[in-house]
Order: structure tokens, then C-alpha cells, then sequence
């Protein structure tokens, strides 16, 4: 099975620090996305990368920068946390590109707290 | 561009019952995919059921099978027999491969569905 693990399950930050949420792929995926979740809005899109050091903007990248230094590691990093930054963070992967025999895998998610 | 609309914030079906979740959606592709997430309390989304646009047979998994409408752009999805671990928000989501950035897939705003014992 493959597993997607998120560094973190709750994470409590004060406003103005540097946070980052880190996931981890074990099967090799080519893909990776990073998801807001919020009550009534669903799953918006952050960011998302198709390769290694490959990054690209989704929905809603304001506020927020990644980094893929490895293929098995994706990390969101909020350069600057504010409150209205508190949500349930998703990370997901997949094997390939617009390939729909490979659906989203997720991990168990981040629940960020920023005061 | 695409869209996913589910008109069901919650539903609430009594155990062993079976009940439908809707889901809309629109696309100006004519292959895309089409899926139904489950997010149960321990918050890890899990895949319930995949359709693909070509294919006019509904999909089945077990209790969990589809009713796909594709000239009226609607995915509900039935559970049949329902037990008290169908407990969860589940979201439809949307596909379009030929579609710019993540695969193209695009998530409604999720159902929150109960099973009442």
C-alpha cells in the first residue's frame, strides 16, 4: 500500500513564524499536491509538483512556498503564519500525470493552529 | 475549467438503509474521470469509486456503486446496506487529464454523511 506520511497531526504556531509541514512518499510517486481543507469550502488546491525541484501554483498558493528537493519529499512552507492561515493541511501523491488508473493517495492530514 | 457541485451538506440514513449522495459536475472535456473520496473521522481520505467518462457502465465496489449521467453532467453515488464505519464526508471529485496543473482534479465541497443506529 502506499503510504503518505505528514510530519506533524496537530501543529500550534504563533503569528509571524516560519512554518513548515513536511510529507513523505513511499512508492515513488512522480506527483505531489498540498490541499487546504476548510469547513463548507472543501479541498482547495495550494500547490502541487510533477518533478523534483518542479513546482507550480494552484488555487490558492498565496501565503504560502514549497519545496521538493527530493522525489519522496514535499514540503509547504508558510513563509510568514497568520491566523487566517489555520486550516487542515492535506498532502497527496500519485504515479503519473493525468493518468486516472493512479488516483490521489493522501495522508492523514496536519491540523495547523496559528495565534 | 470545471466544476463540482455537491448540494447535500448532510444526510443522515438509519443503519442498514441504503442512501444516495449527489454530485454535479461541469467540463468542456469530453474524457475526463470521475471519483468518490471518503474521509472518515481519522481524517485520511481514502478512495471509494472511480468512473471513467468513456465508459457508460455504472462503476460497482462492493456496496458502494454509481449512477453516471453524462449528458446531465451528474455522479451520485448509492450505498447500499449502509453500516455505522459509512460514517464520513465524502467528496466527489473531477478529473480532466488533458487539463492544466494537478491533473486537472477539481473537489467538491464534500457531504457530510450519518448513520443513525
Amino acid at each position: 500500500d502506499v503510504k503518505v506520511t505528514q510530519s506533524s497531526r496537530y501543529l500550534v504556531k504563533r503569528t509571524g513564524e516560519k512554518v513548515f509541514l513536511e510529507c513523505v512518499q513511499d512508492m515513488d510517486h512522480e506527483n505531489m499536491f498540498w490541499y487546504r481543507q476548510d469547513p463548507g469550502l472543501g479541498l482547495r488546491l495550494i500547490y502541487f509538483s510533477y518533478d523534483v525541484k518542479m513546482k507550480e501554483k494552484g488555487d490558492i498558493p498565496e501565503g504560502y512556498s514549497v519545496s521538493r528537493e527530493k522525489k519522496e519529499r514535499f514540503s509547504l512552507i508558510l513563509e510568514s503564519a497568520s491566523t487566517n492561515q489555520t486550516s487542515m493541511y492535506l498532502c497527496a501523491s500519485s504515479l503519473a500525470r493525468g493518468d486516472a488508473n493512479s488516483p490521489l493517495h493522501f495522508g492523514n492530514g496536519t491540523r495547523l493552529t496559528v495565534t | 475549467a470545471q466544476t463540482v457541485t455537491q448540494s447535500q451538506p448532510e444526510m443522515s440514513v438509519q443503519e442498514a438503509e441504503t442512501v444516495t449522495l449527489s454530485c454535479t459536475y461541469d467540463t468542456s472535456e469530453s474524457d475526463y474521470y470521475l471519483f468518490w473520496y471518503k474521509q472518515p473521522p481519522s481524517r485520511q481520505m481514502i478512495l471509494v469509486i472511480r468512473q471513467e467518462a468513456y465508459k457508460q457502465q455504472n462503476a460497482t465496489e462492493n456496496r458502494f456503486s454509481v449512477n453516471f449521467q453524462k449528458a446531465a453532467k451528474s455522479f451520485s453515488l448509492k450505498i447500499s446496506d449502509s453500516q455505522l464505519g459509512d460514517a464520513a464526508m465524502y467528496f466527489c471529485a473531477c478529473q480532466e487529464p488533458s487539463g492544466g496543473g494537478a491533473d486537472g482534479l477539481t473537489f467538491g465541497k464534500g457531504t457530510h454523511l450519518i448513520i443513525q443506529p
